[in-house]
């Protein structure tokens, strides 16, 4: 299993462009998240999906959009780049229906600088 | 939400044991008690879990005392290979909408040097 991957691994914009992050997960997960972290700080969620088809706000969502596009899916995109988003962005996923047994998974991010 | 907090940084020489105290003094009832490792460039990696009591997996220990307002985690033996960021978080992890609102803070900058 590959667990979560993530495309592109860097990317530089210019302000005002837009640009998709993809993310894929292999685990038979429901839940997907992304995430974004700026430097020396903790993980910050943007947006969330408990399931295909469905996508949720989280603590960071403005100047983001989501698309939970199947089960292994999930992107999240920028429709008009702002120097704000220059982050590392980390998607994750889990089966929170037996939080005995199962963890969050994270991806090797995605570092995006915007100009 | 409950807030955690935990030293930003520590210091350890290989073999010794490290241990990160978590402080949560608001958890409720349903929380459990989540520990990450983050090396850098890389993603976090989920490490122990626990509710109650003690834990032990391959990688770590977490001791949760009876009241639940604080917990350690104990790295045992560390190496140059556990230099990394620990994160502690405290939340409801039975739902999608809770493993979100887990929040990571700053975390522990633990630094093992030969």
């Amino acid at each position: 299993n590959a667990g979560v991957t993530q495309t592109p691994k860097f990317q530089v914009l210019k302000t005002g462009q837009s640009m998709t992050l993809q993310c894929a997960q292999d685990m038979n997960h429901n839940s997907m998240y992304w995430y974004r972290q700026d430097p020396g700080m903790g993980l910050r969620l943007i947006y969330y999906s408990a399931s295909e088809g469905t996508t949720d706000k989280g603590e960071v969502p403005n100047g983001y959009n989501v698309s939970r596009l199947n089960k292994r899916e999930f992107s999240l995109r920028l429709e008009s780049a702002a120097p704000s988003q220059t982050s590392v962005y980390f998607c994750a996923s889990t089966r929170p229906d037996n939080h005995l047994e199962e963890t969050q998974y994270f991806g090797p991010g995605t570092r995006l600088l915007v100009l | 939400l409950a807030k955690t907090t935990q030293p930003i940084s520590m210091d350890s020489y290989e073999g010794q044991e490290v241990n990160i105290t978590c402080s949560h003094n608001n958890i409720a009832t349903n929380d459990y008690i989540t520990w990450y490792q983050q090396f850098p460039s890389q993603g976090p990696r989920f490490i122990i879990q626990g509710y109650k009591t003690k834990v032990t997996n391959e990688v770590a220990s977490l001791f949760i005392p009876a009241d639940r307002k604080s917990s350690t985690l104990s790295l045992p033996r560390v190496s140059l290979s556990d230099t990394a960021v620990y994160y502690c978080l405290v939340g409801d992890v039975g739902t999608t909408d809770s493993w979100g609102k887990l929040q990571f803070g700053a975390g522990t900058q633990v630094v093992v040097t030969p």
